[in-house]
């Protein structure tokens, strides 16, 4: 079956700007998370939607939100965007279960100028 | 806040060496994973431990989740080149909460 998918894989914003990833989970997963990762910080959980409900979230300010479609796909928006935010972001799918693995996608890497 | 914290940050092997990675969590954990990410990859399950004191085998690698479930190790037996990467623990807080909090992680460099 297909994997994880994550549109656009590469971007390149200036400061300021705004910008909305997408996440495509895996046929039948309805659990997206979404990751930050960076060299200094590591991953980075940002928060995880379920059923198109945000079931957790992170401790990232509000610039960064997110929303789950009925059909699972996610997306996450990043405001005003600051040079710190330069990172691949990565989004993981899976069933939702109390002790599910997850399948991260292949990430966007986002470059803020 | 939760935090999990791997030792060591990094470590370089001779091919053929035995590697542990060691994953600490301030925090009692419903249970852990562990992740693999070669260089240039994306995060990749290795395997899931539930189970205070659970012991799981994979070939040459063994995971292992403490009593407390405050603690867990992979040990790589005999490394191989195709074992560099970073692994990554990630541990899920208790109460049900679907919040993977990861490791640091430990980038793993293996010498042919």
């Amino acid at each position: 079956k297909a994997g994880v998918t994550q549109t656009p894989r590469y971007l390149i914003k200036t400061r300021g700007q705004q910008v909305t990833l997408s996440c495509s989970p895996i046929s039948g997963h309805r659990s997206v998370s979404w990751y930050q990762q960076t060299p200094g910080q590591g991953l980075q959980f940002l928060f995880e939607y379920f059923s198109e409900t945000q079931r957790n979230k992170g401790n990232f300010p509000g610039r960064f939100s997110g929303r789950q479609f009925s059909n699972s796909r996610s997306e996450m928006n990043v405001s005003t965007l600051e040079l710190g935010d330069s990172a691949l972001y990565l989004c993981a799918s899976s069933l939702g279960t109390d002790v599910s693995e997850q399948f991260f996608g292949p990430g966007t890497r986002l470059t803020v100028l | 806040g939760q935090q999990v914290m791997q030792i060591p940050q990094y470590q370089h092997v001779q091919e053929g060496e035995d590697f542990t990675t060691y994953c600490n969590s301030s925090t009692t954990l419903s249970n852990i994973q562990w992740y693999k990410q070669r260089p240039g990859g994306h995060p990749v399950f290795l395997i899931q431990l539930v189970k205070s004191g659970e012991v799981k085998k994979q070939k040459r690698l063994t995971f292992q989740f403490g009593e407390a479930k405050k603690n867990s190790s992979l040990h790589i037996t005999a490394t191989q080149t195709t074992d560099v990467g970073t692994y990554f623990c990630a541990g899920a807080l208790l109460g049900g909460t679907y919040k993977y909090i990861f490791g640091t992680g430990t980038r793993l460099k293996v010498l042919a």
